[in-house]
């Protein structure tokens, strides 16, 4: 079967760096997204990897290894505003996007 | 219209009643999915349609219909709901599925079925 594993629910503190991981066992892979995702509101698209390494953009980074099945969403010099639930998505065979569940991601002053 | 528009925003339905959510888009993109989103779940996809004229069913689809006649439109349309079908629902598009493109979302339609 398919799956994508994240955390449920994360906290951190205001300045801080925080990385939410992910894992993955899908048919097929062409590419991983991370989205954030603000109470009450859609989900927004943060970064797409599909080779392995890092791939940096202002504050937030995600990495990807694809012969782990593991990818990670690093978010420096958090503030209040990232607080968000954070979404990982596969590409599977098919070009279907596969969602985790999420994570919560609470910013504490 | 900029981006994608969904409505209702919100709706409360008795069982067995008839509903079309709709869902709309000007960025003339040929993909158009229908999601839906429960607590504790990750976004599970119900319909997709890769361009105008096509649908295809994802990974729920039972008791869900979609047409698209049109790149803009993509309605969807509960039969005959049932409770579980309570629930959060995005429709979202993307300019194709080739690899890297990223799916834009409306802002959603509550519902839920008494």
């Amino acid at each position: 079967g398919q799956n994508i594993d994240q955390p449920t629910e994360m906290t951190a503190t205001e300045g801080a760096i925080v990385q939410i991981n992910c894992t993955y066992q899908t048919s097929g892979f062409n590419g991983l997204f991370w989205y954030q995702q603000h109470a009450g509101e859609a989900p927004t698209f943060l970064s797409y990897n599909v080779l392995d390494g890092l791939e940096e953009k202002g504050r937030f980074s995600s990495f990807l290894s694809r012969s782990k099945g593991y990818s990670y969403l690093l978010l420096k010099e958090l503030q209040m505003k990232d607080s968000a639930s954070y979404l990982c998505a596969v590409s599977d065979s098919n070009y279907q996007l596969i969602w985790g569940a999420g994570t919560k991601l609470i910013i504490k002053p | 219209i900029a981006g994608i528009t969904q409505a209702p925003t919100s709706q409360i339905l008795a069982a067995g009643r008839r509903m079309t959510l709709r869902c709309t888009q000007d960025m003339r993109h040929n993909a158009m999915y229908w999601y839906r989103q429960d607590l504790g779940l990750g976004l599970r996809l119900i319909h997709y349609s890769n361009t105008a004229g096509t649908t295809g069913k994802g990974e729920v689809p039972d008791g869900y219909s979609v047409s698209r006649a049109n790149t803009d439109d993509f309605p969807l349309t509960l039969a005959s709901a049932v409770p579980s079908q309570t629930s959060v629902y995005f429709c979202a598009s993307s300019d194709s599925t080739t690899p890297g493109n990223e799916q834009f979302f409306g802002p959603g339609t509550r519902l839920t079925v008494l």
